[in-house]
C-alpha cells in the first residue's frame, strides 16, 4: 500500500505545454522531496520542501508543499522533451522514507 | 555523479542461487537505503542502516538480508531466489554530517537483477 498517491499515473503532453503533477497523503510530512528518474537510472533529487505552504521553483519547475505538509504538487511550464522521465514524490516520517509510485511524463516535440 | 556507487551494474543468475549487491554510500553519509524497482512495483523500499545499525525495515522479505560494514558500505544479500526478484535494486545514502539534511536521499547507478 502507497502512503503516497502520485496523479496522474501517466501524462503524454507536446513540447511547450504547461503540466501539473500532484502527490497526495493522509499523512504529514517532515519533509517531502521531489526526483526525477531517467529509464536505467537511478532517481535523481530535485527539490526538498520543508515548510507548509512552501514554494520553490527550480528554472521551469514550481514546487508547492501544502498547507497541512501532507500533499505536494510539481508544476511545469513550457515542457522540453528533456524534462521527459519518471517523477516521484517521497515524504519523509520519523525514521523513513515513503515514495510514491510515480508520475511517467512524455514530452512529444 | 551522486557519488554513491553500486555492483556489479548487471547480475544473471538462476532461479535458487544466491546473490550479494555492493554499495559504496556518498563520503560522510552515515545512512545506506536498499529499494526494489520493478515495472509493475514502483521503488519499493526494503531496509536502512545507520553508522552501521539497522534503522526502518520495510517490504522486505525474510530470503533477503543486509548489512553495513564499519566502512559504512553496505551488502544486500538475496537467497533462494525466485523468477519474481528480477528487478532493479537502488541503494542511496543520506546524512553527510557536512550539510543539513532531510533525509534527503542521492541514489546509486542501481544493480540490474535478472533471474533465469
Amino acid at each position: 500500500t502507497q502512503l503516497l498517491e502520485q496523479s496522474p499515473q501517466f501524462l503524454s503532453i507536446q513540447e511547450g505545454e504547461n503540466l501539473t503533477v500532484y502527490c497526495n497523503s493522509s499523512s504529514v510530512f517532515s519533509s517531502l522531496q521531489w526526483y526525477r528518474q531517467e529509464p536505467g537510472e537511478g532517481p535523481v533529487l530535485l527539490v526538498t520542501v520543508v515548510t507548509g505552504g512552501e514554494v520553490k521553483k527550480l528554472k521551469r519547475l514550481t514546487f508547492q508543499f501544502g498547507d497541512a505538509r501532507k500533499d505536494s504538487s510539481l508544476h511545469i511550464t513550457a515542457a522540453q522533451p528533456g524534462d521527459t522521465g519518471l517523477y516521484l514524490c517521497a515524504g519523509a516520517g520519523n525514521n523513513d522514507m515513503r515514495f510514491g509510485a510515480g508520475t511517467r511524463l512524455t514530452v512529444k516535440p | 555523479d551522486s557519488g554513491v556507487t553500486q555492483t556489479p551494474k548487471h547480475l544473471i543468475t538462476a532461479t535458487g542461487q544466491r546473490v550479494t549487491l555492493r554499495c559504496s554510500p556518498r563520503s560522510g553519509d552515515l545512512s545506506v537505503y536498499w529499494y526494489q524497482q520493478s515495472l509493475d512495483q514502483g521503488l519499493q523500499f526494503l531496509i536502512q542502516y545507520y553508522n552501521g545499525e539497522e534503522r526502518a525495515k520495510g517490504n522486505i522479505l525474510e530470503r533477503f538480508s543486509a548489512q553495513q560494514f564499519p566502512d559504512l558500505h553496505s551488502e544486500l544479500n538475496l537467497s533462494s531466489l525466485e523468477l519474481g526478484d528480477s528487478a532493479l535494486y537502488f541503494c542511496a545514502s543520506s546524512g553527510s554530517v557536512a550539510e543539513s539534511s532531510y533525509n534527503e536521499q542521492f541514489f546509486g547507478p542501481g544493480t540490474r537483477l535478472t533471474v533465469l
